[in-house]
């Protein structure tokens, strides 16, 4: 199939990790992608990562990409309640630069 | 400050009647996009353009229409034959290095139709 699938929610206990997986099928895909949306908004871009690397770090975001495996994960330190959000994965895919392959994004929540 | 502007926010019309959504970017960014997210659900690609007075159709463009006069606007028309048209619509854009150039998003435009 051509889908790029997360699952739907993840409840996480303030101060935890928070960790978003997704896997995708193409793989051929160049660029790999992780947006945040928060209520009635437009989507963020929070982080990238090029198909031939395996890991990105940006501050608390890590980022690894098993290529193998066609999965990508999205781990969140120190999760905080502005974290709550929705977290779409996507992929663009080689074979068709002008698109982007989007997930069905996961709705993150925090307890406290 | 550079970015995505889509009006308007909220937006009303009854059955039957046509609506233009619109998308303004001064980000001097060639390609444009046009999504529309249902609740639990990813982002479905409803046209494009990637140059002026061209664009592509998407894998949901029935019902829809588009025109690409000028590099800075994209708007979007909801036709009467779109089946299901209430939504939540975002606009995008990307620039010239599209290999290595993500999406940048609008706020969206939230469409009610009764």
């Amino acid at each position: 199939g051509e889908d790029v699938e997360q699952s739907l929610f993840l409840s996480v206990r303030e101060g935890d990790s928070s960790v978003i997986n997704c896997t995708y099928t193409d793989s051929s895909s160049t660029y790999l992608y992780w947006y945040k949306q928060e209520p009635g908004a437009g989507l963020q871009l929070l982080t990238y990562i090029f198909s031939n690397m395996d890991m990105k770090q940006d501050q608390r975001l890590t980022v690894l990409l098993n290529k193998k495996d066609k999965h990508l994960s999205l781990r969140i330190a120190d999760t905080q309640t502005g974290d709550s959000a929705i977290y779409f994965c996507a992929e663009k895919r080689h074979s068709s630069a002008s698109k982007i392959i989007f997930g069905s994004g996961t709705r993150l929540s925090i307890r406290p | 400050d550079g970015g995505i502007t889509q009006s308007p926010k909220y937006l009303f019309r009854k059955e039957g009647q046509n609506v233009t959504l619109s998308c303004e970017q001064n980000l001097n960014h060639d390609a444009m996009y046009w999504y529309r997210q249902d609740p639990g659900q990813g982002l479905r690609l409803i046209y494009y353009s990637q140059i002026v007075n061209d664009f592509q159709k998407g894998d949901i463009a029935e019902g829809y229409s588009v025109s690409r006069e000028k590099k800075e606007s994209f708007p979007l028309t909801v036709t009467s034959a779109q089946k299901n048209p209430t939504a939540f619509y975002l606009c995008a854009s990307t620039g010239e290095d599209r290999n290595n150039s993500p999406l940048h998003f609008g706020n969206g435009t939230r469409l009610t139709v009764t």
